[in-house]
């Protein structure tokens, strides 16, 4: 079955970049997405990407892709307190609409 | 607030008990679907209806469970029996046919003592 791998926690410092990275096994996803989720509330969905794209950007976020080695990132540029949180990585693929998703990296921005 | 909201935010119950939440999906989304979410791991997902049709369920959905969406709008799922290995946050999702992402709602959060 399909499988999404994340790394579980990463600290950085204000004003920082922050890299979180995600590897998937599914050869045949179309999308692929980061969700942010702050203590006790459901899932803020950031950005996502097409599988025949290599790369995103929307203001601070930047997303890659690397479809052969099934590796995805989410920079944060300038990252901020209020950036603290998990971050989800999650794919879908064109037989099924439900998302399979990692196990959250937990970002901490130190001041 | 035009997003999808769930109801209750959170429950408490008594093993053995039965619990019904309720989604309200964002009005022009015909799909929507129910995940659940236990500590330190990520969403997985239980069930998903394109308008009052349930067309996946996922092995997860025991048959204590039981997921409706009459008319196309708002759902229920509802635990019979409830278990304290039940004990999760009930996460609910819609999209628009034709549009990839999934909007989430801020969840329900159930304990079973």
């Amino acid at each position: 079955g399909e499988d999404v791998e994340q790394s579980l926690f990463l600290s950085v410092r204000e004003g920082d970049s922050s890299v979180i990275n995600c590897t998937y096994t599914d050869s045949s996803s179309t999308y692929l997405y980061w969700y942010k989720q702050e203590p006790g509330a459901g899932l803020q969905l950031l950005t996502y990407i097409f599988s025949n794209m290599d790369m995103k950007q929307d203001q601070r976020l930047t997303v890659l892709l690397n479809k052969k080695d099934k590796h995805l990132s989410l920079r944060i540029a300038d990252t901020q307190t209020g950036d603290s949180a998990i971050y989800f990585c999650a794919e879908s693929d064109t037989g099924r609409r439900a998302l399979t998703f990692g196990s959250g990296t937990r970002l901490q921005v130190q001041p | 607030d035009t997003g999808v909201s769930q109801n209750p935010r959170h429950k408490i119950t008594k093993r053995g008990q039965n619990v019904t939440f309720r989604c309200d999906p964002i009005s022009e989304h015909n799909r929507l679907y129910w995940y659940r979410q236990t500590l330190g791991q990520g969403p997985e997902f239980l069930t998903y209806f394109q308008n009052e049709a349930q067309l996946e369920k996922s092995r997860l959905l025991s048959d204590r469970f039981s997921a409706e969406r009459p008319k196309g709008s708002f759902s229920t799922l509802e635990i019979q029996r409830t278990e304290q290995g039940d004990s999760a946050m009930y996460l609910c999702a819609s999209s628009s046919s034709g549009v990839e992402t999934q909007y989430f709602g801020p969840g329900t959060r159930l304990l079973v003592l």
